[in-house]
């Protein structure tokens, strides 16, 4: 089973900063990765898909990079509603695992 | 527009089993493959398998074999997971979710989700 680490657990920034997420898998998934974002009592939402795509719906300022086993999730100007849960799931190899996730909070 | 629509919050004895239902509206049903997906309180996602409608066939992960049965039925566009032996660390929000297609009819992600269902299960 592939694992999934994402860092840093927590991350602690301002409006209008930039954010920068990471998540290494333990081995290669090509770009078959994606990004969800969870707000408390919700559904997680794709943000991102096959590493770089965004979803329908969803803002300029998220962009995703990375292929191989190294993955980065960019958020360029964090507006309030992007304080969040993201979790980063691999969807090269049965079972699609999911990372750990990493909490955007307000700092 | 998708809608996935899950049932209730169930509240389950240990032993016992939960049947949890998602029923989808807005698009074609049979072609996609809807996945389950768990989180336990105040933890992260876990990836319990999926199954495709129009092969009727799914998986799960191994340490649910033998435990969680996913069916669909196509005449009203639901898909079921069924865990049974239930016991205490299956208290969880438990969430349908679709996998999208793209043009090549390929899945990619998880493009829709229900709103979750709570199970607690206790004595």
């Amino acid at each position: 089973e592939i694992v999934l680490t994402q860092s840093p657990a927590t991350l602690s920034l301002s409006p209008g900063a930039r954010a920068t997420l990471s998540c290494r898998a333990s081995q290669s998934v090509s770009s078959s990765l994606a990004w969800y974002q969870q707000k408390p009592g919700q559904a997680p939402r794709l943000l991102i898909y096959d590493a770089s795509n965004r979803a329908t719906g969803i803002p300029g300022r998220f962009s995703g990079s990375g292929s191989g086993t190294d993955f980065t999730l960019t958020i360029s100007s964090l507006e309030p509603e992007d304080f969040a849960v993201y979790y980063c799931q691999q969807r090269s190899n049965w079972p699609y695992s999911f990372g750990q996730g990493t909490k955007l909070e307000i700092k | 527009q998708v809608q996935l629509v899950q049932s209730g919050a169930e509240v389950k004895k240990p032993g016992s089993s939960v049947k949890v239902s998602c029923k989808a509206s807005g698009g074609t049903f049979s072609s996609y493959v809807f996945s389950w997906v768990r989180q336990a309180p105040g933890q992260g996602l876990e990836w319990m398998g999926g199954i495709i409608p129009v092969f009727d066939t799914a998986n799960y992960i191994q340490k649910f074999q033998g435990r969680l049965t996913m069916t669909t039925d196509e005449s009203t566009s639901t898909a079921y997971m069924e865990l049974s032996s239930l016991r205490s660390e299956d208290t969880a929000v438990y969430y349908c979710a679709r996998d999208g297609l793209d043009g090549s009819g390929s899945y990619y992600a998880l493009d829709y989700w229900g709103q979750g269902t709570l199970v607690t299960v206790s004595s």
